[in-house]
């Protein structure tokens, strides 16, 4: 089983702010099969990110992902409102599995 | 436009078992894996396991194998999650998800709206 493991385990940024979000892997994931979604409260995740840098039907081009391997980064350009949630990065080189999250909060 | 419509909340007692079903309305229903992930109040995302229906063979994770058995229902385009032997740490919301590329168990691009599983006593 490939591990995720995400830094940092939280970030408080101001809107308008980058933010860059980190997942390691355990072993190499091949072909880039590395999606990254967000979780607001109460709601399902939304898949933003897909082949680690593929951005997903009407997500804004403030999101972009990059990285090979086992290492893989997501960033948001300039945070909005709505962007302050927690992301969670997944591969499906092997079984599917998750990173434990990294949650953006508001400073 | 794909939705992923799944049954509602229950409360079971500990030692029995539970049965979710999720319907996908629009798109095709037999060339995509549906998945099934669940989600502990509180903390992450786990995959338990899923199902691509033209092919009809389950995948489960490792740590689900012998208690979770998932299903496809192609006339009715329903796949159904049952897990056996529920524990309170078994209380979570379980979501499908429909894959977003064919054939295989890859990225999630569709979600249902979570189905929540309490378990006590």
């Amino acid at each position: 089983e490939i591990v995720l493991t995400q830094s940092p385990d939280s970030l408080s940024l101001s809107p308008g702010e980058r933010a860059t979000l980190s997942c390691r892997a355990s072993q190499s994931v091949s072909s880039r099969y590395l999606a990254w979604y967000q979780q607001k409260p109460g709601q399902a995740p939304r898949l933003l990110i897909y082949n680690a840098a593929n951005r997903a039907t009407g997500i804004p081009d403030r999101f972009s992902g990059s990285g090979s391997g086992t290492d893989f980064t997501l960033t948001i350009g300039r945070l909005e409102p709505e962007d302050f949630a927690v992301y969670y990065c997944q591969q499906y080189s092997t079984s599917p599995t998750f990173g434990q999250g990294t949650k953006v909060e508001i400073k | 436009q794909v939705h992923l419509v799944q049954s509602g909340a229950e409360v079971k007692k500990p030692g029995s078992s539970v049965k979710v079903s999720c319907r996908t309305d629009g798109g095709s229903f037999s060339s995509y894996a549906i998945s099934w992930v669940r989600q502990a109040p509180g903390l992450g995302l786990e995959w338990m396991g899923g199902i691509v229906p033209i092919y009809d063979t389950p995948t489960y994770a490792q740590k689900f194998q012998g208690r979770v058995t998932i299903t496809a229902d192609a006339s009715t385009t329903t796949s159904y999650m049952e897990l056996s032997s529920l524990s309170s740490e078994d209380t979570a919301v379980y979501y499908c998800a429909r894959d977003g590329y064919t054939q295989g168990f890859f990225y999630f691009e569709y979600w249902g709206q979570g189905s929540l599983i309490t378990v006590s006593s």
